[in-house]
């Protein structure tokens, strides 16, 4: 079975761009969150995403959006991009909410967003 | 809100060793997952093991073993018989049974030493 993709896996966009983030789960699952991780920060719940409706949503100004589609793929766009939105960026896919009771998220490897 | 306390920002073993990394967590809920996440280089985190709140026994898999202190909300990891592959930084995570969002620690660097 396929892991969770992400694409790209490196990114450098200007200040007041807008950048778009996307994320294949692993076949099933249906259920996709993603997290920001910087080295000041640490890991931090953006977002998920179940049924192409989102389910829970962290504490990120607005500027952070994101949507899933009807086969479970999920996009993660930032706009208007500040310097400190530097980071790399992770997706998760899991189970939860299909009524599978395996409690463990898998994440793909990431992309790296650099913003100068 | 749910907190994860890891102390420890970084830590060495020699190869063969063992070492234990130690994870706090606060929360007011009785149902929940403590998880143990590694991240190497490649940045991508992946699962070594995972303790449901709800059992007693401690989870094994392989050279890895958690200690689960549930009154103390305590959730350390113990890696038996180093390897370099090891060597990545760990993170300890709490989810709820309730809700999907993962709540991390702040990491451990482990260092393995040939």
């Amino acid at each position: 079975k396929a892991g969770v993709t992400q694409t790209p896996r490196y990114l450098i966009k200007t200040r007041g761009q807008q950048v778009t983030l996307s994320c294949s789960p692993i076949s099933g699952h249906r259920s996709v969150s993603w997290y920001q991780q910087t080295p000041g920060q640490g890991l931090q719940f953006l977002f998920e995403y179940f049924s192409e409706t989102q389910r829970n949503k962290g504490n990120f100004p607005g500027r952070f959006s994101g949507r899933q589609f009807s086969n479970s793929r999920s996009e993660m766009n930032v706009s208007t991009l500040e310097l400190g939105d530097s980071a790399l960026y992770l997706c998760a896919s899991s189970l939860f909410g299909t009524g599978d009771l395996t409690p463990e998220a898998f994440f793909g490897q990431g992309t790296r967003l650099t913003v100068v | 809100a749910q907190t994860v306390t890891q102390s420890q920002p970084e830590m060495s073993v020699q190869e063969a060793e063992t070492v234990t990394l130690s994870c706090t967590y606060d929360t007011s809920e009785s149902d929940y997952y403590l998880f143990w996440y590694k991240q190497p280089p490649s940045r991508q985190m992946i699962l070594v093991i995972r303790q449901e709140a709800y059992k007693q026994q401690n989870a094994t898999e392989n050279r890895f073993s958690v200690n689960f202190q549930k009154a103390a909300k305590s959730f350390s990891l113990k890696i038996s018989d180093s390897q370099l592959g090891d060597a990545a930084m760990y993170f300890c995570a709490y989810r709820s049974a309730t809700g999907n969002q993962f709540y991390f620690g702040t990491g451990t660097s482990l260092t393995v030493i040939p």
